[in-house]
């Protein structure tokens, strides 16, 4: 069955300093979504993506994140400077449809957990 | 805005049944969803109700009323690997994202 992956598992960095965060949605869903869980916090959406652009950001999303689907199967969110705070699991999605259809099942990957020292 | 109230945490007993309640508000009410997550991995889909009424989906069924802006889920026959989190989360019409809940934590005991 198909899945949306994420690597690395694992990422530890400096504060300070930049990274980015790579997923490989289902191979024909058109919709791409990143969210966050704070240790023992609910999740939280971030933005989505369609069409090669944000159609979605919340207020967490600020000047210091961006997403990047640089080719035909990869989905990236970089922190550019990053602060203690975003130390968290960031969670990639994918779906068929949008939000706006009647119905979107929106398939997780496996999480990327990071933190910063 | 959107608020999404659920209980923190239940317990119930292994073969039993248990109803997780969850309330919401928002402005522009197009879909509910409930996802369970365990400890240290992603949410996985439960199911999805947009119109009133129930859900059912083998052991899981879930429960909508819009007028009340109410949902539940139930979980029968309950196993110990239905230990987890379980996440209500609502979509407004005029976004492109899901608002989730804090979550309740199931606790099944033998």
């Amino acid at each position: 069955e198909p899945e949306v992956t994420q690597t690395p598992s694992h990422q530890v960095t400096q504060m300070g300093q930049e990274v980015i965060l790579r997923c490989v949605p289902i191979s024909n869903h058109l919709y791409f979504y990143w969210y966050r869980q704070i240790l023992g916090q609910k999740v939280e959406f971030l933005v989505s993506f369609y069409n090669n652009e944000i159609s979605e950001k919340s207020e967490i999303f600020d000047d210091q994140f961006s997403v990047e689907r640089p080719d035909g199967s990869n989905f990236t969110l970089k922190i550019r400077s990053t602060k203690l705070e975003d130390s968290a699991m960031y969670f990639c999605a994918s779906s068929k449809t949008s939000g706006r259809a009647a119905y979107n099942e929106q398939f997780f990957g496996p999480g990327t957990r990071l933190t910063v020292l | 805005g959107q608020n999404i109230d659920q209980p923190t945490e239940m317990t119930a007993t292994e073969g039993a049944i248990v109803q997780i309640n969850c309330t919401y508000q928002t402005s522009g009410f197009n879909g509910l969803f409930w996802y369970q997550q365990h400890a240290g991995e992603a949410p996985t889909f439960l199911s999805y109700n947009v119109l009133d009424g129930l859900e059912e989906k083998g052991r899981f069924s879930s429960f909508l009323s819009r007028s009340k802006g109410y949902s539940y889920l139930l979980l029968k026959e309950l196993q110990m690997k239905d230990s987890a989190s379980y996440l209500c989360a609502v979509r407004d019409y005029r976004d492109d994202k899901i608002i989730f809940g804090k979550g309740t934590r199931l606790h099944i005991l033998p």
